[in-house]
């Protein structure tokens, strides 16, 4: 059946380096959006991407589409303390899906 | 702030009992959506509605309903609550039904069964 895995499960980072998250598929997706959620907080949506080897950018945030639309991946350039949350991929397969979930803790 | 509200903010309540949470989406938005976060864990879909029908469901128990209401709020009934019910709700609201649609986030429910 459809599976989405995420990986890392946790990343601890210097404050600096940059975070990659990872979101990969058995089976093609139609779309995938991205959530993070801050510690005692909500998800809030981050971006969707619809198009193969789609690349979106928002300032240090990286988003890309894989080609056969089977993975995608976030990339935080330079993390900040800001940036301390869960982030999750998301699709719609029939139902809604969130993937497990990276957590990020960025050290100052 | 998402626009979406959900009430209570917490409920401690006993095992066996029936609670109901509430959740108001954004003003415009069609469609309710309900998931469950336990502790440490992902978001799990339990149901979505819009504009008052069911249009999707996802990991709900039985023992778990909902329904959306004609002003557009909906509700979420768990009732025989086990300890592992004790979770993190939260109610989400998009303007339509499809996939391709940004959903907002309310504050959600944090349910303690003792």
């Amino acid at each position: 059946g459809q599976q989405v895995m995420q990986i890392p499960q946790y990343q601890h980072v210097q404050e600096g380096e940059d975070f990659t998250t990872y979101c990969n598929s058995s089976t093609t997706l139609s779309n995938i959006q991205w959530y993070k959620q801050r510690p005692g907080g909500h998800p809030v949506f981050l971006i969707q991407l619809v198009k193969s080897g789609e690349v979106k950018k928002q300032k240090r945030l990286t988003f890309q589409f894989g080609e056969a639309k089977k993975n995608s991946s976030l990339h935080i350039t330079a993390t900040q303390t800001t940036d301390v949350g869960t982030y999750f991929c998301a699709y719609n397969f029939n139902k809604f899906y969130f993937g497990s979930g990276t957590k990020l803790n960025v050290k100052p | 702030d998402s626009g979406v509200t959900q009430t209570p903010k917490h409920l401690i309540t006993a095992t066996g009992q029936r609670v109901t949470l509430r959740c108001s989406p954004r003003s415009g938005d069609l469609s309710v959506y309900w998931y469950q976060q336990s502790l440490d864990q992902g978001l799990q879909f339990l149901i979505q509605y819009y504009n008052g029908e069911e249009r999707a469901k996802g990991n709900i128990l039985e023992r778990f309903s909902a329904q959306q209401f004609p002003d557009l709020h909906s509700e979420l009934n768990l009732s025989s609550l086990e300890l592992g019910d004790s979770a993190l709700y939260f109610c989400a609201s998009s303007v339509a039904q499809g996939a391709l649609n940004e959903q907002f986030f309310g504050p959600g429910t944090r349910l303690t069964v003792l």
